[in-house]
């Protein structure tokens, strides 16, 4: 149980366009889910808290208006990386809160190269 | 001071030795504490949770826990090869709420 998956698992665009990151829970309903960004070699940096059916809260210098979240179900949260460019190439990944058991548990992450 | 603070290591270890894992925390008001296994280019996995003071025991791995020195640890036992990774330990403050990660530990069990 407790499985959360992530698609696409590695995208390549070119400067400037849009990408899309979908995240589910599988198995289980997760009121709350994260969105976190790991450069190599550097620990996970959560991005933004998104809770299902009201907006998501964005950690400081985050922009919000770069980095789209959309929470409309208990199984999925979308990230939308928006007018993506080179230094926003990075390790994506989302994690999903088990509410009976108060666990976050990681999706497989998405490898975002932007050229 | 950093929030959450690892040894970054790297740890070496022979196998079939224990690994000792440490992190501290700052937050006093820190009630959940987590341990992640990463490997490399994959994302974290699930170890251990832990709340109360004390130790809790899991097949090879061991978290202990002392809340009054803001202190928490895992022990790997009996270490494999397979074991290489970069443990991250996570605390999170509230139920639910976000965690906060240390910058991991690399791990090496040598053969």
């Amino acid at each position: 149980g407790a499985v959360v998956s992530q698609h696409p698992s590695r995208v390549i665009c070119k400067s400037g366009t849009s990408v899309k990151i979908e995240c589910r829970s599988l198995d289980f309903q997760a009121t709350t889910m994260f969105w976190y960004r790991q450069f190599p070699k550097q620990s996970l940096m959560l991005m933004a808290t998104s809770n299902e059916g009201s907006k998501a809260t964005y950690e400081q210098g985050v922009e919000k208006d770069k980095f789209l979240i959309n929470h409309a179900s208990l199984t999925l949260s979308t990230l939308t990386v928006t007018s993506a460019h080179p230094e926003d190439s990075s390790f994506y990944i989302c994690s999903a809160s088990q509410q009976s058991t108060d666990t976050q548990y990681f999706g497989p992450g998405t490898r975002l190269t932007v050229l | 001071q950093k929030e959450v603070e690892q040894n970054s290591g790297p740890l070496s270890v022979p196998e079939g030795a224990i690994a000792s894992l440490n992190c501290t925390y700052s937050d006093r008001g820190s009630q959940s504490f987590f341990w992640y296994r990463q490997y490399s280019g994959k994302s974290p996995e699930l170890i251990m949770f832990i709340y109360s003071n004390g130790d809790k025991e899991d097949g090879r791995f061991t978290a202990q826990l002392n809340k009054a020195s803001q202190y928490v640890s895992l022990l790997i036992r009996d270490s494999q090869p397979s074991d290489s990774a970069t443990y991250l330990c996570a605390v999170r403050n509230n139920r639910y709420g976000k965690l906060t990660f240390g910058q991991g530990t690399i791990l090496t069990v040598h053969p």
